[in-house]
């Protein structure tokens, strides 16, 4: 009875090649996001969605196209990796109001 | 934007001692401040957190407090145990939309 699930756990890529990460929630909420935590441990927001519609898309290279096909999930599909793109991606989702915010387990990404 | 910042990004305590962690946000619109628990190889959990119409709350060995006039807020850990060693995450957020997150802090309790 995972709350917030991501698949995979562990991603380890070629540069160039395209990925995808999956996040599903099983808590009802209407809005999920996608936050990237770099290798100094730093938490910023990517994307959040609600209700399956674009939110907040903050200053992430367009490689980046996050997909909600319902408000259960939110995945992220990645081009043309890059090294840089190496960290963990963390998935969440809160309802409206309250804020809590719920997050899954991350998915570590390593591109070389 | 909101900009937040957080202190200390380590700390160490004894077993039994206290702790604070403090964090500082730009941002007045802001109106929910959580705080997250991040072991290693997980998820942040979120373990306490507070709306800007509320200057503390307490749940058993954690506190928050905040001070709106000052923009700033603090979570307090009594009686640490070792299973609190963790990165702790301060955040800030108008209306959920939009939560930015301090640097963590790195708090290990020694036995």
């Amino acid at each position: 009875d995972t709350a917030v699930s991501q698949t995979p756990k562990y991603l380890v890529t070629q540069m160039g090649n395209d990925k995808s990460i999956k996040c599903e929630q099983n808590l009802g909420h209407d809005t999920m996001y996608w936050y990237k935590q770099d290798s100094k441990k730093f938490l910023k927001i990517m994307f959040s969605y609600n209700n399956k519609e674009l939110i907040i898309n903050e200053t992430v290279p367009n490689r980046f196209s996050p997909k909600s096909p319902d408000k259960a999930h939110l995945n992220l599909h990645i081009n043309s990796l890059e090294l840089g793109d190496s960290a963990v991606y963390f998935c969440a989702s809160s309802q409206v109001d309250p804020y809590e915010q719920y997050f899954g387990p991350g998915t570590r990404l390593t591109v070389t | 934007g909101e900009n937040v910042e957080q202190h200390p990004s380590t700390l160490s305590v004894q077993e039994g001692d206290s702790a604070v962690i403090k964090c500082t946000y730009s941002d007045s619109a802001s109106n929910y401040f959580p705080w997250y628990k991040q072991e290693l190889g997980k998820g942040p959990q979120l373990i306490i957190d507070i709306r800007s119409n509320v200057g503390e709350k307490k749940d058993q060995r954690i506190a928050v407090t905040l001070n709106k006039t000052a923009k700033h807020f603090s979570l307090h850990i009594t009686e640490t145990q070792p299973e609190d060693s963790a990165v702790y995450f301060c955040a800030a957020t108008a209306y959920g939309q939009n939560f930015v997150f301090g640097p963590g802090t790195r708090l290990s309790v020694l036995p």
